[in-house]
């Protein structure tokens, strides 16, 4: 069964410094989705991406995040200068179409020291 | 704003006994709604969705929800729980662009 995959399933950085998140969604869906779960907490939607552009984003997905589609399979969050506060377990989703099952990766918990 | 309650932060329950985990949810139209579980260590894994017809939605591993508009409810049952079921349990609604909405989550411990 295709699933999506996110790799590291764990990055420790230090504060100040950029990640990358990488994901690999199922292969024919379209769209593609972004959540974070700080320790303790809800599960928040960052953002949603469809066509080459973000279609939907929170206000937690400030200038700091970004997101790109660099290729045909993988979807990637950057941090430009990661804060002790982004320190989260972070989702990456892919469903068919926009009220289709979003799919989730098993995550990559994110430290910031 | 939508928004999704599930006012148990714990529950256990013991092998063999019936489960239902509540959830509410605010919404002005009729919501898309979920139930995924998380088990340690794991990702987010679907159990059940609602978007329309059947109130009534059969879920996997024996699980199913009931949407009740009267009462913004949407409550997950299973009536006869393994030690397996031992996960978190997360309420979820769909917002209008595709986002997701989570409830706090559930955990559900399992007692032999």
């Amino acid at each position: 069964e295709p699933e999506v995959t996110q790799t590291p399933s764990h990055q420790v950085t230090q504060m100040g410094q950029e990640v990358i998140l990488r994901c690999v969604p199922i292969s024919n869906h379209l769209y593609f989705y972004w959540y974070r779960q700080i320790l303790g907490q809800k599960v928040e939607f960052l953002v949603s991406f469809y066509n080459n552009e973000i279609s939907e984003k929170s206000e937690i997905f400030d200038d700091q995040f970004s997101v790109e589609r660099p290729d045909g399979s993988n979807f990637t969050l950057k941090i430009r200068s990661t804060k002790l506060e982004d320190s989260a377990m972070y989702f990456c989703a892919s469903s068919a179409s926009v009220t289709d099952t979003q799919y989730f990766g098993p995550g990559t918990r994110l430290t910031v020291l | 704003a939508q928004s999704v309650t599930q006012p148990d932060i714990h529950i256990t329950v013991s092998e063999g006994a019936s489960l239902e985990l509540r959830c509410n949810y605010s919404y002005g139209a009729t919501p898309y709604l979920f139930w995924y579980v998380q088990s340690p260590g794991q990702g987010l894994q679907l159990l059940l969705k609602y978007f329309s017809g059947d109130t009534l939605v059969q879920g996997i591993k024996g699980f199913e929800a009931e949407f009740k508009r009267s009462q913004s409810s949407f409550n997950l049952r299973k009536p006869s729980v393994h030690w397996s079921d031992a996960a978190e349990y997360f309420c979820v609604s769909g917002g209008s662009q595709g986002n997701l909405i989570f409830g706090k989550g559930t955990k559900l411990s399992v007692k032999p």
